[in-house]
């Protein structure tokens, strides 16, 4: 049962454009939100998260925005630069699971110059 | 600061071995984790650490020992290695509750081939 989930495994955008990555959660427990960014041969490097009492986190290029309603986060990126181009892996927590990170299986973002 | 380091980088074994893969971090940090990364699977928390003296298991620990040596290091062991073990091996370490925002940080992996 996958309590988070990143549908589109891949996304290819232009330079300069904005990048939208998406990512849906089931489980209501969650209160906390991350996204990494990965290259390859490397180890995750954390993005940017927000928590459960906003709906919108800035951070210079990126923004994620939380919909809990409808249990979906999304992740822009504008604008896009061809350094961008990642794995984006979408994860959550709550409290009460000891801080237990749940991930996504990722979406490979492509930024084409 | 190293941040999270893991040792081997690479590491090659044949069915029925035995190895250690090992995970040190500098930042003073509580907590620290151990993941397996698969193809079109994500990252898939192993065993965890809350804190010095206390391990628990995460979502796939079959196969798997791991000891919380002390506050910096974090050991993840495979008695017998199966096929099924060949994966990218993610340590990471964090400080929950703190203004870090519950951040893990990451060590650059090992990539391991059970033949």
């Amino acid at each position: 049962d996958q309590q988070v989930k990143q549908n589109s495994p891949s996304l290819s955008v232009q330079e300069g454009r904005i990048s939208i990555l998406n990512c849906d959660y089931t489980n209501s427990m969650f209160d906390y939100f991350l996204w990494y960014k990965k290259y390859p041969a490397e180890g995750p490097t954390f993005l940017i998260s927000i928590s459960s009492i906003k709906d919108k986190n800035e951070d210079g290029r990126f923004t994620v925005f939380l919909n809990k309603s409808a249990k979906h986060l999304s992740l822009h990126i504008v604008p896009s630069q061809p350094g961008d181009s990642a794995v984006y892996f979408c994860a959550a927590m709550y409290g009460g699971s000891n801080y237990k990170l749940t991930f996504g299986k990722g979406t490979l973002l492509t930024v084409n110059p | 600061n190293a941040g999270v380091t893991q040792t081997p980088k690479f590491q090659v074994l044949k069915t029925g071995q035995s190895m250690t893969l090992q995970c040190a971090q500098d930042m003073n940090h509580n907590s620290m984790y151990w993941y397996r990364q698969d193809p079109g699977m994500g990252l898939r928390l192993i065993y965890y650490s809350a804190s010095e003296g206390t391990t628990d298991k995460g979502e796939v620990p079959n196969g798997y020992n791991v000891s919380r040596l002390n506050k910096r290091e974090f050991s993840l062991r495979l008695e017998s290695a199966a096929p099924s073990q060949t994966s990218v091996y993610f340590c990471a370490s964090s400080e929950p509750g703190t203004d870090s925002y519950n951040e893990q940080f990451f060590g650059p992996g090992t990539r391991l081939t059970v033949l």
